[in-house]
């Protein structure tokens, strides 16, 4: 089975400053990976995805993270945030069987933006 | 855009009552599934189903049924409701095709109470 881990579970920064929010899996079978975000009061919206080729995926709004298998690591990073990006941010995994299989999420990391 | 519509965004219900939390999606997607969310455990799958009148148990099925008699509709089922199932609901589906690379898509939850 996988499993998903978000060492941090709040994320305290200043706006426009860079924040990395870490992701770890652990997997025997290859997989994709996903960040979803969670504004208040909402449900989940995916951000981005990685499902193969170039190791660096990017967002619309500015996020990027990127796959390293030898790290088993999936970090979510943006160089310059802004209050808007106050969410909650999930890391999910799932097995690449080329059948329909079960997303694992990790606990969540709390982002907030200040002024 | 798909549209996953959770019936409740707030429910009351007392212990001991049989508990309905209602989900539909608009996109003809296969795959459905049922969540719930807690602070510092992230979200956790309850059951899902690939088809109508098809499902499966997920990591934390105690406690709880479904039903999928319609392929746009998924209810979530307490047949008793306790206490500790006070908790953020949220449902999700996604399609078949190509599998498990394809996001699920979510509703904006169901924050039931418990009393």
């Amino acid at each position: 089975a996988q499993s998903v881990t978000q060492l941090d579970s709040q994320v305290p920064v200043f706006e426009e400053a860079p924040v990395e929010l870490r992701c770890n899996y652990s997997s025997s079978v290859s997989v994709y990976l996903f960040w979803y975000v969670q504004y208040p009061n909402q449900g989940l919206q995916l951000l981005l995805k990685y499902l193969s080729g170039s190791t660096l995926v990017e967002s619309i709004n500015g996020f990027e993270a990127e796959f390293n298998k030898s790290q088993t690591s999936f970090h979510l990073r943006k160089p310059s945030v802004h209050i808007s990006d106050t969410a909650e941010y999930f890391c999910a995994v799932r097995k690449n069987t080329g059948t329909a299989s079960k997303l694992t999420f990790g606990t969540g990391t709390r982002l907030q933006v200040t002024l | 855009d798909v549209k996953v519509t959770q019936s409740s965004r707030y429910l009351v219900k007392r212990t001991g009552e049989k508990v309905f939390l209602e989900c539909v999606q608009d996109m003809d997607h296969e795959n459905m599934f049922w969540y719930r969310q807690d602070p510092g455990l992230g979200l956790r799958l309850i059951y899902f189903s690939y088809d109508v009148k098809m499902k499966e148990k997920g990591d934390i099925p105690e406690g709880y049924s479904v039903s999928r008699e319609k392929k746009e509709r998924f209810s979530l089922i307490l047949e008793s409701a306790s206490t500790n199932q006070t908790s953020m609901y949220l449902c999700a589906s996604s399609p078949l095709s190509g599998g498990g690379n394809q996001p699920q898509h979510f509703g904006d939850g169901t924050r039931l109470s418990i009393l």
